[in-house]
């Protein structure tokens, strides 16, 4: 199985709508990551959380809010999409002991028309 | 702030080296890395090398690393139409404890039989 997952793999989805993408993961990592990847910018960090009580932004928050359910859990949400939201989007995971390699999910593919 | 820059796109021969090249602005970098994403897929660490190191081979793999210019490259040897992918330069910066790396955009390698 899987070590990080996201649900849902692809969402198509109209501008106003709420939409939540959610990421769980078993290596036991305090810390987790949301990214978007568009093509030709490479990786963006969206938010970031070092343990569950701990949430922080990343380079481009605005219009996004996460959550950190538990340490498994951390789920990304648009509360009303706009088509520039249109990417992938990915989870991450990492150990937090300084060689960070971190571990990524699948990624969700969300459109939002 | 920090910046990771690569060149977008790398094409080859199916047999010949490759060498993507990465360039980094801070100088206080420990960790450097290399990503590979596959079609459809999350990133993987490929490799990393700490900042004390000037080279890591690892199989076709070889990491160079010039601190003075601060310019890291990943050589493959041998390419293989499987190594097609985009590979992403990171850096983790341990002022502020965080180490939270930054990625460059990423260079699709594209591999010709």
């Amino acid at each position: 199985d899987a070590d990080v997952t996201q649900t849902p793999r692809n969402r198509i989805t109209k501008t106003g709508k709420r939409i939540m993408l959610e990421c769980s993961q078993t290596k036991g990592h305090d810390r987790m990551y949301w990214y978007r990847q568009d093509p030709g910018l490479g990786l963006r960090l969206i938010y970031y959380s070092f343990d569950v009580k701990d949430i922080n932004k990343g380079e481009i928050s605005d219009g996004y809010s996460v959550s950190r359910q538990a340490q498994a859990k951390f789920s990304l949400s648009l509360e009303s999409a706009i088509p520039n939201q249109t990417a992938l989007y990915f989870c991450a995971t990492s150990e937090g002991q300084g060689q960070e390699e971190q571990y990524f999910g699948p990624g969700t593919r969300l459109t939002v028309t | 702030g920090e910046d990771v820059e690569q060149s977008l796109f790398l094409s080859v021969r199916e047999g010949d080296s490759s060498v993507i090249n990465c360039t980094y602005t801070d100088s206080s970098s420990t960790y450097l890395y290399w990503y590979k994403q596959e079609p459809g897929a999350g990133l993987q660490l490929l490799t990393y090398i700490f900042s004390n190191m000037d080279m890591k081979q690892d199989q076709r793999l070889t990491v160079l690393l010039n601190k003075k210019d601060k310019h890291l490259s990943l050589r493959i040897a041998d390419t293989q139409t499987g190594d097609s992918a985009i590979y992403f330069c990171a850096e983790t910066d341990p002022s502020g404890g965080s180490y939270i790396p930054t990625f460059g955009r990423g260079t699709s390698l594209i591999v010709h039989p």
